[in-house]
């Protein structure tokens, strides 16, 4: 079935530092991808999305290309501030099925 | 607009008591609706998603089940509750037929089971 992998966190960073959180997935057909985030005591919120193959979704500074030749979707930002920290989750819309489905989330952490 | 009411906000049961926690969508129509259990160190896990009226799919097989009798209501129950079962209930919603929509989440329900 449908599957989203997330590296495990957390992941520390000082502010300024390059981020990269790793999403790889596994779907029958070609789902859309989506990047979720939750900052400290808030619900989850959509941070940027891509639909097809080699789109670029971007929001905030991050970006996240759909990659399906290695079916990946990376997080990445040049410069983390320290209002960035937060959990992070990956996340694949299977378009056959309607179904969305949810990496476990990385904590990412960042200090001045 | 569109909102999204989950209720309670938070539960204590006692081992082997019943379960029913409801969420309503207004201000849309056919939207699909999604349960997912939020627990540290497993993310966010479906449990179940329905595309319409009466029809529900479950992911993971468990003491929980889900019901939806009208189009914009969602309940998760379940007849006996485990210890196992704590944890943060999220109701989520989006369009239907919109696959490339971002979810709206509800304000949860967290659930301790003693």
């Amino acid at each position: 079935g449908d599957s989203v992998t997330q590296m495990e966190g957390p992941v520390t960073l000082s502010e300024e530092a390059f981020l990269t959180i790793n999403c790889t997935y596994t779907a029958t057909g070609y789902p859309s991808l989506f990047w979720y985030v939750q900052y400290p005591g808030e619900g989850l919120q959509l941070l940027l999305k891509a639909t097809k193959a080699d789109d670029k979704g971007s929001n905030k500074g991050f970006e996240a290309t759909y990659r399906k030749e290695t079916t990946s979707f990376h997080l990445e930002k040049g410069s983390v501030q320290v209002s960035d920290s937060a959990v992070y989750f990956c996340a694949l819309s299977d378009r056959d099925t309607d179904k969305l489905i949810f990496g476990t989330g990385t904590r990412l952490q960042v200090f001045p | 607009s569109q909102t999204i009411h989950q209720w309670p906000a938070t539960l204590v049961q006692p081992v082997g008591s019943p379960l029913s926690l409801e969420c309503t969508v207004e201000g849309t129509s056919n939207p699909n609706l999604y349960w997912y259990r939020q627990a540290a160190g497993r993310g966010l896990q479906l449990l179940f998603y329905s595309v319409g009226i009466g029809q529900i799919s479950s992911e993971v097989p468990q003491n929980l089940s889900a019901s939806r009798p009208q189009d914009r209501q969602f309940i998760l129950s379940s007849k006996k509750l485990l210890l196992s079962d704590s944890g943060f209930y999220l109701c989520a919603w989006r369009p239907g037929q919109s696959l490339n929509e971002k979810l709206f989440f509800g304000s949860g329900t967290q659930l301790s089971v003693l």
